[in-house]
């Protein structure tokens, strides 16, 4: 397997345009993870699903923030409009829990700089 | 909401040397996690490891979940061990908390 896939790498924006960061999550992987990483506040969890399905999105930070996984295979992260303190990486990971274990992968990371 | 604390935040090796890295945490956990971030960015899953320990290479750990702590272990470092070490813990319903890492330089 090619792992967690995210896209694009690296964006750079300019404030109030809408950004959206795509995620491909390990085939058979049941849950999928939105993380952000900043210096102030380290990896904190955005949003969770668990077999398509929202399950948790209390660490989204505004209503600017939202997320969909409209299949298995595929989730988007979006942001609109964007602001300079959304200047982050933003980290897809996926894990399967069938084995009991939910043991994390991530993906490479988008690195979003809003000017 | 559950507290990681991850010590030392900052860590200087001289190549060959080993070093423990300490995680602890202020609840009961399903399970715990060790990270490595390295220089570019790529989070790479060291060990799933809820209680006892396990090894892999020259890395080893140590979780004892009823006194709330975890340990990593790093033997003969090498160069490519520089990055940072995070520590995760499931604080519920397979939600992952990370510490603030342990940022760690390893010298030749």
């Amino acid at each position: 397997d090619a792992g967690v896939i995210q896209s694009p790498r690296h964006e750079v924006t300019e404030m109030g345009q809408e950004v959206t960061l795509r995620c491909k999550p390990i085939s058979g992987h049941d849950y999928l993870f939105w993380y952000r990483q900043t210096m102030m506040r380290g990896l904190e969890l955005l949003i969770y699903f668990n077999n398509n399905v929202p399950i948790d999105d209390s660490g989204m930070p505004e209503d600017r923030f939202s997320a969909k996984m409209p299949n298995a295979s595929f989730s988007t992260l979006k942001i609109q409009p964007s602001e300079p303190r959304d200047s982050a990486v933003y980290f897809c990971a996926s894990s399967y829990t069938g084995t009991g274990a939910n043991v994390l992968t991530f993906g490479a990371g988008s690195r979003l700089t809003v000017l | 909401g559950i507290q990681v604390e991850q010590s030392p935040p900052d860590l200087i090796l001289q190549e060959g040397a080993n070093s423990t890295l300490r995680c602890n945490f202020s609840d009961s956990v399903n399970n715990l996690q060790w990270f490595h971030q390295n220089p570019w960015g790529q989070l790479i899953n060291l060990f799933y490891i809820p209680s006892g320990t396990k090894q892999n290479g020259r890395l080893s750990a140590t979780t004892v979940a009823t006194e709330r702590y975890s340990l990593l272990y790093i033997s003969s470092s090498q160069t490519t061990d520089s990055g940072v070490y995070f520590c995760a813990v499931d604080y519920g319903n397979n939600r992952l908390a990370f510490g603030k890492g342990n940022q760690v330089v390893v010298i030749p």
